[in-house]
């Protein structure tokens, strides 16, 4: 079992929607919990982190569900720029240096 | 100010050679991190350094993949006898100490014919 799990998408949307997907995750010891942003053929780059008690920056919203061991990530009025793939990372375990990625799930927004 | 810097951006080899992939993180940054990403994967955690040393290695494939950083700042990573799975883009990245972002280079595409 892969340590993060995506939905791969792709998620096609138009400008203006808003779209939201989540990734899960099997370490129950993990502490510390991120979105990335990668476009193509580029290096990731940070997006945000995720708290506990879930955060906004701007027009994203990350939520986290220890219980479940999902997180989410949510866009609102979605930009032509926000085009991209979102990487799900997590720490593994105790090692909060060491990161686990999921495979990303990809984003178009349409015109 | 000048953020990771990899190079070369793309190395195009033989099965059974030997590459070098050099890493210049952020000045300043002691810790360095080495990854690996296949098509269509997130990137695969390979190496960690604190200054000089190899902290945690435990990602490296087998023996034939090793990293240095002698004097604490550049790294290289060494992949001895490649083989066409080690086709992949080689991503470094630096933080200013453990807990914080982690900031990476454009990466290296190593193709192995």
């Amino acid at each position: 079992r892969k340590e993060v799990e995506q939905d791969p998408g792709p998620f096609n949307v138009p400008e203006g929607a808003t779209v939201a997907f989540n990734c899960t995750y099997s370490n129950s010891a993990s502490q510390s919990f991120f979105w990335y942003r990668q476009d193509c053929r580029k290096e990731p780059k940070l997006l945000m982190s995720v708290y506990s008690s879930g955060n906004e920056d701007g027009r994203f919203t990350a939520q986290l569900n220890r219980a479940s061991q999902y997180i989410s990530l949510l866009i609102r009025d979605s930009k032509l720029s926000d085009s991209a793939t979102y990487l799900c990372v997590v720490n593994m375990g105790t090692g909060r240096y060491k990161l686990s990625f999921g495979a990303g799930t990809t984003v178009t927004v349409r015109a | 100010g000048a953020g990771v810097s990899q190079t070369p951006s793309n190395k195009v080899t033989e099965k059974g050679k030997y590459v070098e992939l050099r890493c210049d993180p952020i000045s300043g940054h002691t810790a360095l991190y080495w990854y690996r990403q296949s098509l269509g994967q997130g990137p695969e955690f390979l190496i960690y350094f604190q200054g000089t040393g190899a902290a945690d290695d435990s990602g490296l494939p087998n023996d034939r993949f090793f990293a240095v950083r002698p004097e604490g700042s550049v790294s290289t990573l060494k992949i001895q006898r490649t083989e066409r799975g080690d086709s992949a883009v080689y991503l470094c990245a630096s933080s200013s100490s453990l807990y914080n972002e982690q900031f990476f280079g454009p990466g290296t595409r190593l193709t192995v014919l």
